[in-house]
């Protein structure tokens, strides 16, 4: 079935490190992929998406790249703030599965200062 | 008002309670969801409603009710909860069921005892 895998965290960096979050996918179809990010105490903000192979989803700093050949999507920030500090969502929705989203565990970022 | 709203942000019930959680949306959207967000596990979703009829019910135990009364309000009822059930509730909508970008509410906290 249709899957998401990413790592799980946590993850602590310094302000203004590099941040990479891996997410891969197993699909049958031709999904479109998604970042959602969950801020304390807070629901899901989607982050950015793309919907087909080769297409940069961006905003906020954040970038992903939706990688047919290796199934990916990783998550990118050139320098993390403290705001950033949040829990993230890879997910997917597939027309086959009815569009439904199907979401990863979600990794843990904290930045400290 | 904007967004989507949940109410309440936080339950506390006992197994033998009846209780009912509360979403409303003012984007405009025609589908609604509700998730589950258990610790350590993926989002699970629970119901999908698109146009007010319910399109999916992934295997939900019947001591939790949805209700969709129009296509801006979304109830969950529930009734001889578990302990197991005590998670934290998310409501989303999405302008139509297939393949948009859904937004969430902040979610409902329950703690069942």
């Amino acid at each position: 079935g249709d899957s998401v895998t990413q790592m799980e965290g946590p993850v602590t960096l310094s302000e203004e490190a590099f941040l990479t979050i891996n997410c891969t996918y197993t699909a049958t179809g031709y999904p479109s992929l998604f970042w959602y990010v969950q801020y304390p105490g807070e629901g899901l903000q989607l982050l950015l998406k793309a919907t087909k192979a080769d297409d940069k989803g961006s905003n906020k700093g954040f970038e992903a790249t939706y990688r047919k050949e290796t199934t990916s999507f990783h998550l990118e920030k050139g320098s993390v703030q403290v705001s950033d500090s949040a829990v993230y969502f890879c997910a997917l929705s597939v027309a086959d599965s009815g569009y439904a989203l199907n979401f990863g565990k979600g990794t843990s970022l904290l930045v400290t200062p | 008002e904007t967004g989507v709203t949940q109410t309440p942000r936080h339950l506390v019930m006992g197994m033998t309670n009846k209780k009912s959680l509360k979403c409303e949306q003012h984007l405009g959207h025609n589908a609604m969801y509700w998730y589950k967000q258990s610790a350590k596990k993926p989002l699970e979703l629970m119901f999908v409603y698109n146009f007010k009829e319910q399109t999916e019910n992934n295997s939900v135990p019947s001591r939790f009710s949805p209700e969709c009364p129009n296509s801006s309000h979304l109830f969950l009822h529930l009734h001889t909860l578990q302990p197991e059930d005590s998670a934290l509730y998310l409501c989303a909508s999405s302008l139509y069921r297939v393949g948009e970008t859904q937004y969430f509410g902040p979610g409902t906290r329950l703690l069942v005892l």
